[in-house]
């Protein structure tokens, strides 16, 4: 079964750095692109950017470019994304998400991860 | 790309059948999901490539279009289908998902 189990709820102050986990099992990590979405409170889903673990190629969303970090660790298959300062505005859910293996192209996202919530607030 | 979904809310009853549509700002061929999200879940993929039922998705859903237009429909509405659905496009990056529409009971 294909997994993707995400690090636990975190709650950090303004200026502070993050750096949070999403855990994958069930396939062979390498062969996938991995996302990452932004969900704030009450609103839409956000796609903040994208990374193939083979070969750590990255590409983010134009919104997020600077802001954050994705990376990966290819000998444990987990996915990471970064802050190095935090600001109130990133308080929200941050999911992760395999390229669903069926479609075309870049590909719909399948599964996602449970979500890590950040709260930013001092 | 940006992908306009409407309506962003809808009052249906059970058994209705519910129509939801997302218009691309440029043609995106037929690259495009629609995912179904309940409170505090991840969402979770439907349909992939505009018109194709991801496994294990029950047939009461279905999705069409092509270019620039792209509906989704529920045939007949479930207790369990009240959520929130969004469509997204991945013709191109950035990968950009409709504002989302959330079904309630009427």
């Amino acid at each position: 079964e294909v997994q993707l189990v995400q690090s636990g709820a975190e709650v950090k102050k303004p200026g502070e750095s993050l750096k949070i986990s999403c855990k994958t099992s069930g396939y062979s990590f390498t062969n996938f692109w991995i996302a990452w979405v932004r969900q704030m409170p009450g609103k839409g889903l956000e796609w903040m950017g994208i990374i193939y673990p083979s070969d750590s190629d990255t590409r983010y969303s134009p919104s997020f470019q600077g802001q954050v970090t994705i990376s990966v660790d290819e000998s444990i298959s987990t996915s990471y994304l970064q802050w190095s300062s935090l600001r109130a505005s990133d308080t929200a859910m941050y999911y992760c998400a395999r390229r669903d293996h069926n479609s075309s192209n870049w590909g719909g996202l399948d599964p996602w991860g449970q979500g890590t919530l950040v709260i930013v607030s001092s | 790309i940006q992908m306009t979904q409407s309506p962003s809310t809808l009052s249906a009853s059970v058994g209705a059948r519910v129509t939801i549509t997302c218009q691309a700002s440029q043609d995106i061929s037929y690259y495009v999901s629609w995912y179904q999200q309940k409170p505090g879940k991840a969402p979770k993929l439907l349909i992939y490539d505009a018109s194709k039922l991801e496994t294990g998705v029950p047939s009461v859903f279905s999705g069409s279009g092509s270019g620039t237009h792209f509906t989704f429909t529920i045939s007949s509405l479930q207790p369990e289908d009240f959520a929130t659905y969004y469509c997204q496009q991945y013709e191109n990056l950035p990968l950009t998902f409709g504002g989302g529409t959330k079904v309630e009971i009427k």
